[in-house]
């Protein structure tokens, strides 16, 4: 099985800041993967899909890049809605796994 | 608008077995592979496994810790997926979400449901 290994596990940022967030994969998944996001009690929701294309909706302060092996999902600055737990997930093989998820909660 | 409805959670007992559905509407369920992921109170989210379309033979494929006791199926008349799952664990308690994705596409989920609570419980 492929693992994801996501990081930070947490962090505390304030309205504004730039906050970056990183998956590793154990082995190369070339583009496959995706960003999502998910409030408390509510269903995640799509932010990127194939690394760095932007889901149509999402805000334009969402990036993603990366390929292979590493991946970074970038909010430029931080708003008040974003803050919410943040997943990466791969599909480049079966089973699909998912990173242990990143909280972002306010500073 | 696009919509995946779960339901049929509830309390079961240890061994019990219990079927979740997840109704469509807003989109071609036929052309679409259907998934479903859970996710333990305060915990991640894991891959259960996955139904593909007629063009795919509806193939599925689990993973480990469903594998032998869950079955995904779905009737693209009715425009619903389901999960069967038998000899339940305590540790298949957990929120069912069901996800799609358009089958032709080599891609990850693009719509989730609400999701629907499972609790395995004496």
């Amino acid at each position: 099985d492929i693992q994801m290994t996501q990081s930070p596990s947490s962090l505390s940022a304030s309205v504004g800041d730039r906050v970056t967030i990183t998956c590793r994969a154990s082995q190369g998944i070339r583009n496959d993967l995706g960003w999502y996001q998910q409030k408390p009690g509510k269903a995640p929701k799509r932010l990127i899909y194939a690394a760095s294309s932007l889901q149509p909706g999402v805000p334009w302060r969402f990036s993603g890049s990366g390929s292979g092996t590493e991946f970074t999902l970038t909010i430029s600055s931080l708003q008040p809605e974003d803050f919410a737990t943040y997943y990466c997930l791969q599909h480049n093989s079966y089973p699909w796994t998912f990173g242990q998820g990143t909280k972002v909660e306010i500073k | 608008e696009a919509q995946l409805v779960e339901s049929g959670g509830g309390l079961v007992q240890p061994g019990g077995s219990l079927k979740l559905s997840c109704g469509a509407s807003g989109f071609t369920f036929s052309a679409a592979a259907i998934h479903w992921v859970r996710q333990a109170s305060g915990k991640g989210l894991e891959w259960v496994g996955q139904i593909r379309s007629a063009a795919n033979t509806y193939a599925t494929i689990y993973a480990a810790s469903a594998r032998g006791r869950f079955i995904i199926s779905r009737d693209d008349s009715e425009n619903t997926a389901y999960l069967q799952m038998n000899r339940l664990k305590a540790e298949d308690t957990a929120v069912y979400y069901c996800c799609k994705h358009p089958d032709a596409i080599p891609t990850n989920f693009d719509l989730w449901g609400r999701g629907t609570l499972v609790t395995v419980s004496s």
